[in-house]
């Protein structure tokens, strides 16, 4: 069975770098079937996606972070992280990491989840 | 970019159908796919390609398209289904959600 699972600290001070990473078990990362995302979730509020990465390193970030965002992998750890860099209040939220099937863009194994708060 | 409009609310009660709406130009020409959330849960996919259902997903949970509007139906809603539902979609290499809806099943 797949599993995912987010690390990191759950603090982060304003204007520093959140720097999340998510281990993959039960399957390997270097499948070309599949690619790696992340998505945030505010505290009550609604799903953001933050972006993805193929296991050959490809890219894509949601536009309105892409400045401050960096998604890399680690295929020799079965890993793939996310630093977000300059962070303020508003980047406070639960930070899941998830298996996106190619053929349908579908995002179809989550970790689940890791709050980050950012303050002083 | 672009924007996914959905209800924020819709309410049913037990064994009544359910139906949530996911408006947007972007839906003309991509797939959606939907997520159900529960509190404090990890979202599960219940609907990819508008309407093809992921395995161990009920059966009374089905998708559909229209245009610029695609619709999650859940037939004979149950007190389990109660939950946030998201859709989404994919297109230019950037994903969006929809704002969510809150399914009151009572």
């Amino acid at each position: 069975q797949l599993q995912l699972q987010e690390s990191g600290p759950g603090l982060v001070k304003p204007s520093e770098t959140l720097s999340l990473t998510c281990t993959v078990s039960g399957g390997s990362i270097s499948s070309s079937s599949y690619y790696w995302g992340w998505i945030r979730q505010p505290p009550g509020k609604g799903l953001e996606w933050i972006g993805s990465i193929y296991y050959s390193g490809s890219t894509y970030y949601n536009p309105s972070l892409k400045s401050r965002v960096t998604i890399s992998v680690d295929t020799s750890k079965n890993q793939f992280s996310l630093r977000l860099s300059s962070v303020t209040a508003a980047d406070t939220a639960v930070y899941y990491c998830a298996r996106v099937v190619v053929a349908a863009t579908s995002y179809d194994y989550w970790g689940q989840g890791t709050l980050v708060t950012v303050s002083s | 970019s672009y924007e996914l409009t959905q209800p924020s609310s819709v309410s049913v009660s037990p064994g009544q159908t359910a139906r949530i709406t996911c408006s947007g130009d972007v839906l003309a020409k991509k797939y959606a796919r939907w997520f159900q959330q529960k509190p404090g849960q990890a979202p599960v996919l219940v609907i990819y390609k508008d309407s093809e259902r992921p395995s161990g997903i009920p059966e009374r949970f089905s998708g559909s398209s229209s245009g610029t509007t695609v619709t999650l139906t859940i037939s004979g809603a149950q007190v389990e289904d109660e939950a946030d539902y998201y859709c989404y979609s994919a297109a230019d290499n950037n994903v969006v959600f929809g704002g969510g809806t809150k399914l009151t099943v009572l």
